[in-house]
């Protein structure tokens, strides 16, 4: 199995302001991903980071406002941008390989935006 | 996007008992994963089970997955007070690839 880590564990942070999150797994993998769960809510899909390659972005969701980086295959991040109290969630990143169908994921950053 | 439904939404049960969860989804599938959550904290991984399989055992979990209707369900037996948490399935279209989640239920065991 993975271990991911992230960081920061939780955040407070002011309108306006951005906020860059770190993964980080113990074993090269190919794809990472990032999801959002806002509060009482189910996790969704923000992107899908490969190393060496822009990142995949669903329906809803803009580089612009969550810009993530993939410099090598055991580490991604992802910034949360001018930031609104709308954005104030857990973010999850996770991740898969092509053979590992299992998913884990690290233990989320809790950010609140006042 | 959410995949389906997940059924109930919320479950509270006396522990002891059995607390059965269903999920449903629309697309087909290469696997289907169950996780659960406490307290807003991170996903501990629980047990998948792939599109060519019925049925799963992992200690007191049993998942079954029946592709023609697409829907699942995990059975807990002899329910904990700390198996108390927000479960969730998640589907995956191929192997390794992003994970589409359900609505999740939330369980609540009382000792």
């Amino acid at each position: 199995s993975a271990v991911i880590s992230q960081k920061p564990s939780r955040d407070i942070c002011q309108r306006g302001t951005s906020l860059t999150i770190q993964c980080q797994v113990d074993s090269q993998v190919t794809m990472m991903f990032w999801y959002r769960q806002q509060p009482g809510q189910s996790l969704t899909l923000i992107a899908t980071a490969n190393q060496g390659s822009e990142a995949t972005y669903e329906s809803g969701f803009v580089i612009d406002k969550f810009p993530i980086s993939r410099p090598n295959l055991t580490f991604s991040t992802l910034t949360v941008s001018n930031m609104s109290p709308e954005d104030s969630s857990i973010y999850l990143c996770s991740s898969g390989t092509g053979a590992l169908e299992t998913q884990y994921f690290g233990p989320g950053t809790r950010l609140l935006v006042l | 996007s959410q995949q389906g439904e997940e059924d109930p939404q919320a479950l509270s049960i006396q522990e002891g008992e059995n607390a059965t969860m269903n999920c449903s989804y629309k697309t087909s599938i290469n696997n289907l994963q169950w996780y659960r959550q406490n307290s807003g904290r991170g996903l501990v991984h629980l047990i998948l089970i792939r599109s060519n399989e019925r049925e799963k055992h992992s200690g007191r979990l049993r998942v079954t997955l029946d592709t023609s209707k697409k829907s699942s369900s995990l059975l807990i037996t002899a329910s904990r007070a700390a198996d108390t948490a927000s479960y969730f399935c998640a589907t995956g279209r191929q192997a390794g690839t992003a994970l589409i989640f359900g609505k999740g239920t939330t369980l609540s065991v009382s000792s």
